[in-house]
Formats: C-alpha cells, structure tokens, sequence
C-alpha cells in the first residue's frame, strides 16, 4: 500500500458526460501528479499540482483540468467524454525538496460506453 | 521532446537471469527510474540512478551510462511471480519547488516460464 487513495476504482459513463476523479497524496507529500495509461500508449504524464498551484503540463486536453485542494486532495475533471478516453488514471504523489521517488496510487479505471 | 524506447515483450525461464534494455533521448536528465507494474495495479518504484555504473538491489540492479543514454534492468533467480511490465522512466527538467517531470517508456512485459 503506498498510501496514495484514489476514487473510485472502476467508472462506466457514456460518450458525451463529465466525470470527476479524486486522489488524496501520502501524508506530508506537497505534490500530486496525474498520468493516463491506456493500451496503446504507455503511461502518460498529464499534469502536476504542488501545494495548490500548477507546476507542469503533460499531454492534458482541452477537455480535461484538474485543481489541488487546500488539504492537498486532487480532482482530475474529464469533460465531453469520448470512447478514446476509456484508461486507467492513476495519481502519484511525492515529497518537494530532495524526494525522488513518486508514489502511485491504485489507479480508477475509466471506461466510456 | 522525450524518446523513450524499451523492448514490448521478453520471456525468460525461472530461475534465470534476464537484462531489459532501455534508451533515451531527452532535452533534460535528472535521473532515470525503473518500476514494476503488474497487470491492472500501480507501478511500484524498483530502482534510481542519476550517475553512472551499476546499483543493485537484492535480486535486481540497474545500469546507467548517461553518454550513451542507455540504461538496463537485471533481475537475477527469476521467478514466477517476476513476470509484470518493467517501465523505464526519465526524469526531465526542473519545474520547480522540488518536482520533476517524469517521461517514461511504453514498458517492457516480462514473461517468466517454468
């Protein structure tokens, strides 16, 4: 378990809808980060919150945003839904400063009908 | 731009030794990463290196040379419970208070035979 929570598990929606996906980082880990993984692509890097304010873009559409909290829980928010965007989301977490290492969550399975 | 290639599959016996491969082009390097990923779960972090020559780790190291961009992952005594995908990662460039941008590779699925 790398203490890195994220809900929920599994999400069946349809083409066209608005899903939320949330992640909450190990205590004490200020960064969060957010990567797809589908079959065909490997894991893609989306986008990166530290301590409440973006700190990098990857490969995020238009249609998708995420914010960080606060108490430093993530929400990933995927608009206009389409098949393509059936993945697995997982949200990682680490500490600022000398840190290497990144901390995956379990990941939500997103599935778009 | 990152360019990140491993090998997609290798089958290996049990017991054996087996390296997998990876290379790297990338506009910025601040260390290169190997993670297990079973099918449907979370990778986990296997090994680090930002200098190079070789880092072991119980039944599993890792080889760096940062002038050829090339690095491998050898996992000795096989075992069943080895076979997942390996993924080869790059840490890229600064993006600041501490956090990198971490590229990784489309991941190499590792087969252990009996």
């Amino acid at each position: 378990d790398s203490g890195v929570t994220q809900t929920p598990k599994h999400l069946i929606t349809a083409t066209g809808q608005r899903v939320t996906l949330r992640c909450s980082p190990r205590s004490g880990d200020l960064s969060v980060y957010w990567y797809q993984q589908s079959l065909d692509q490997g894991l893609q890097f989306l986008i990166q919150y530290y301590n409440g304010e973006e700190r990098a873009k990857g490969n995020i559409l238009e249609r998708f945003s995420a914010q960080q909290f606060p108490d430093l829980h993530s929400e990933l928010n995927l608009s206009s839904l389409e098949l393509g965007d059936s993945a697995l989301y997982f949200c990682a977490s680490s500490e600022a400063g000398l840190s290497y290492e990144q901390y995956f969550g379990p990941g939500t399975r997103l599935t778009v009908t | 731009g990152q360019n990140i290639d491993q090998p997609t599959e290798m089958t290996a016996t049990e017991g054996a030794i087996v390296q997998i491969n990876c290379t790297y082009q990338t506009s910025g390097f601040n260390g290169l990463f190997w993670y297990q990923q079973h099918a449907g779960e979370a990778p986990t972090f296997l090994s680090y290196n930002v200098l190079d020559g070789l880092e072991e780790k119980g039944r599993f190291s890792s080889f760096l040379s940062r002038s050829k961009g090339y690095s491998y992952l050898l996992l000795k005594e096989l075992q069943m419970k080895d076979s997942a995908s390996y993924l080869c990662a790059v840490r890229g460039s600064y993006s600041g208070a501490g956090s990198y941008q971490l590229t990784f590779g489309k991941g190499t699925k590792l087969s252990v035979i009996p």
